[in-house]
């Protein structure tokens, strides 16, 4: 079975703060994702990286970084939390075939409360 | 702009009966369509996939597919209260690389016992 693993399942942090996130994977999957959830708004694309040391914006970058640099594992870092970025977040990773991707499976999800 | 549209619901279903969950995308390059389930405050996991026109079963699931019409569904037979959750629809692009992978916000499915 597929495993996707994030550090964290709740975090409290203050604004301000630098916070990490981290995302393993046990199925050597190229590409890696990391995702925020709010309700109403679905699932929104942070960050994604489809090899070691790449990344690609996704439809929300601004606060954000990453970090890959090894296939496994795939880190979101926020340089300075705010309120508005508390949040739930799930990292997914997937393999590619050819050049399109298989499904996605999803890691646990992580709760950031940024206070 | 790819779009994945679903309604959100909530759709409630008796106990017993079928829940019928709808999706429509907008590009008609896509090829490969999945179903995630959601329990509130879990992640998604993946319980159907489909990639050619027709019907797919698997178990009490049984995913539609209409590339034609650009429409896929989601059917669940003798729903149960463990049903009730919120369902995503996902649509991949073909060729579309790492972030061919387009989701709905979900239909909420209630099933009232």
């Amino acid at each position: 079975d597929v495993k996707v693993t994030q550090s964290s399942r709740y975090l409290v942090k203050r604004t301000g703060e630098k916070v990490f996130l981290e995302c393993v994977q046990d199925m050597d999957h190229e590409n890696m994702f990391w995702y925020r959830q709010d309700p109403g708004l679905g699932l929104r694309l942070i960050y994604f990286s489809y090899d070691v040391k790449m990344k690609e914006k996704g439809d929300i970058p601004e606060g954000y970084s990453v970090s890959r640099e090894k296939k496994e594992r795939f880190s979101l870092i926020l340089e300075s939390a705010s309120t508005n970025q508390t949040s739930m977040y799930l990292c997914a990773s997937s393999h590619m075939t050819g050049l399109s991707q298989e499904t996605q499976y999803f890691g646990p999800g992580t709760r950031l409360l940024v206070l | 702009q790819k779009e994945v549209e679903q309604n959100s619901g909530p759709l409630s279903v008796p106990e017993g009966a079928i829940a019928s969950l709808n999706c429509t995308y907008s590009d008609r390059g896509s090829q490969s369509f999945f179903w995630y389930r959601q329990y509130s405050g879990k992640s998604p996991e993946l319980i159907m996939s489909i990639y050619s026109n027709g019907d797919k079963e698997d178990g009490r699931f049984t995913a539609q597919l209409n590339k034609a019409s650009q429409y896929v569904s989601l059917l669940i037979r003798d729903s149960q209260p463990s049903d009730s959750a919120t369902y995503l629809c996902a649509v991949n692009e073909e060729g579309g690389g790492a972030d061919g992978l387009t989701f709905g916000k979900g239909t909420h499915l209630i099933i009232q016992p």
